[in-house]
């Protein structure tokens, strides 16, 4: 499970700057899913992407928040204009398939904080 | 809505200490069962799960879990914790579509 890379660990930024969060998932696996983690919650789905498209993006905020997974290249989680509660860990996980069974491989996470 | 509850935030332990972790979530249908864990500066691994079949599941370190259905919990233990144990732990459910639900986490100190 050493596959799922997630760059950068740590993020600072000051409001209203933009954060870029990269994801590479394991070798051999096209489906990416995108979870964050807020102060003292648990993890919440956030979107689901395969290979340049948007499966499901229910948990996606409507507004700053865009996410794509490129043909090449890794995932990317865009967030614009940041405030202050987008400070949370995001947490991507990777899969070979679309799948019920809830075996994702997770990254380290990404922990962005906005001052 | 489905919800996923984890009754404690914090649990310190001493080495050799039984450990039981509550996680109940709210849903009415077939449900996927999982517990996580994240040791201090790695990712989320899973620990164990339960798709149907002996309601008590066996995990990787010595962890179980037992799956009741008319409480619908899924509480992790293991009778005798290791300092190695620190982590967090998360109990996550599975409704029969990608989505997990996740609880919120607790935080297990391993006093050596």
């Amino acid at each position: 499970n050493a596959g799922v890379m997630q760059n950068p660990r740590h993020l600072v930024r000051r409001r209203g700057q933009e954060a870029r969060l990269r994801c590479s998932p394991m070798k051999g696996h096209s489906h990416v899913y995108w979870y964050r983690q807020l102060p003292e919650e648990g993890l919440k789905f956030m979107v689901y992407l395969q290979k340049e498209n948007i499966i499901d993006e229910s948990g996606m905020p409507k507004e700053r928040f865009s996410a794509e997974f490129p043909k090449e290249g890794p995932s990317i989680l865009r967030i614009q204009q940041v405030v202050r509660g987008d400070s949370a860990a995001y947490f991507c996980a990777s899969s070979r398939d679309s799948t019920n069974t809830g075996e994702l491989f997770f990254g380290e996470g990404s922990r962005l904080t906005v001052l | 809505a489905q919800s996923v509850s984890q009754h404690n935030h914090h649990v310190i332990l001493s080495e050799a200490a039984s450990l039981e972790l509550g996680c109940n979530y709210s849903y009415g249908g077939t449900v996927n069962l999982f517990w996580y864990v994240q040791y201090p500066g790695q990712h989320l691994q899973l620990l164990l799960k339960y798709f149907s079949g002996d309601p008590l599941v066996k995990g990787i370190k010595g962890f179980e879990a037992e799956f009741i259905k008319s409480k619908f919990s899924f509480n992790l233990r293991k009778p005798s914790v290791q300092w190695s144990d620190t982590a967090e732990y998360f109990c996550a459910v599975n409704t029969g579509n990608y989505q997990l639900i996740w609880g919120a986490g607790t935080k297990l100190i391993i006093k050596p």
